[in-house]
């Protein structure tokens, strides 16, 4: 079955304890794979972009990085602002069919 | 550019209405979604369209029809509403060609049936 897998369900860090969120999948003909943040009440915001293993993208205190299964968003030195829900996503398959993972609620405490 | 525009923001139904709830893009996008997102929840995806006049369910496709006469309209209709439809609908487009990027998302409505 075609899935994505995300976690921890939720993570609360320090401000400043840097950590690692997953993002595992099971679908064939991977195109990419997505990391969107999401406010409360709001829409996904575009994070980044990954295309092939081995492919690394930063952001700020975010870097994502890709393998042939999974997916990692590292956040360093988390500041309370970066608290959010991050949400992974996959297009895959000819048809172009993006799912998403159920997200990891981020929690920075000052 | 407007971006991706959903309307209505706000709905409340009533158990076995119907309702269209409109999605519109003018950024050319060929491929289009739609997604609902319960509470607390990940989005799930309704159904897909990658051109006019071509579309595809998704993961949860039950209850829900799709047309797509045109690139910019993706219109989503709920037949019979149920409470079990109560959710936040995002509706989404991302470019065609090399270098998807990311999509674009609408502001979502919010659908309450009671």
């Amino acid at each position: 079955e075609d899935q994505v897998t995300q976690s921890p369900e939720a993570l609360r860090l320090q401000e400043g304890e840097s950590s690692s969120l997953n993002c595992s999948y099971t679908v064939s003909g991977l195109r990419g794979l997505f990391w969107y943040r999401q406010d409360p009440g709001k829409g996904p915001e575009f994070l980044f972009t990954l295309y092939s293993a081995g492919e690394e993208k930063e952001k700020e205190r975010l870097k994502a990085t890709l393998t042939k299964k999974e997916s990692f968003l590292h956040i360093t030195a988390p500041k309370p602002e970066d608290s959010a829900t991050y949400l992974c996503a996959v297009m895959y398959s000819s048809a172009s069919k993006i799912i998403f993972g159920s997200g990891t609620r981020l929690s920075i405490r000052p | 550019n407007a971006g991706v525009t959903q309307t209505p923001k706000f709905r409340i139904l009533k158990i076995g209405q119907s309702m269209t709830l409109q999605c519109t893009q003018d950024m050319n996008h060929n491929y289009m979604y739609w997604y609902r997102q319960d509470p607390g929840m990940g989005l799930k995806l309704i159904y897909y369209s990658v051109g006019a006049g071509i579309t595809d369910k998704g993961e949860v496709p039950n209850g829900y029809n799709v047309s797509r006469s045109t690139t910019e309209d993706f219109p989503l209709r709920l037949e019979l509403a149920a409470p079990s439809q109560t959710s936040v609908y995002f509706c989404a487009s991302i470019p065609l060609g090399g270098g998807y990027n990311e999509q674009f998302f609408g502001p979502g409505t919010r659908l309450t049936v009671l």
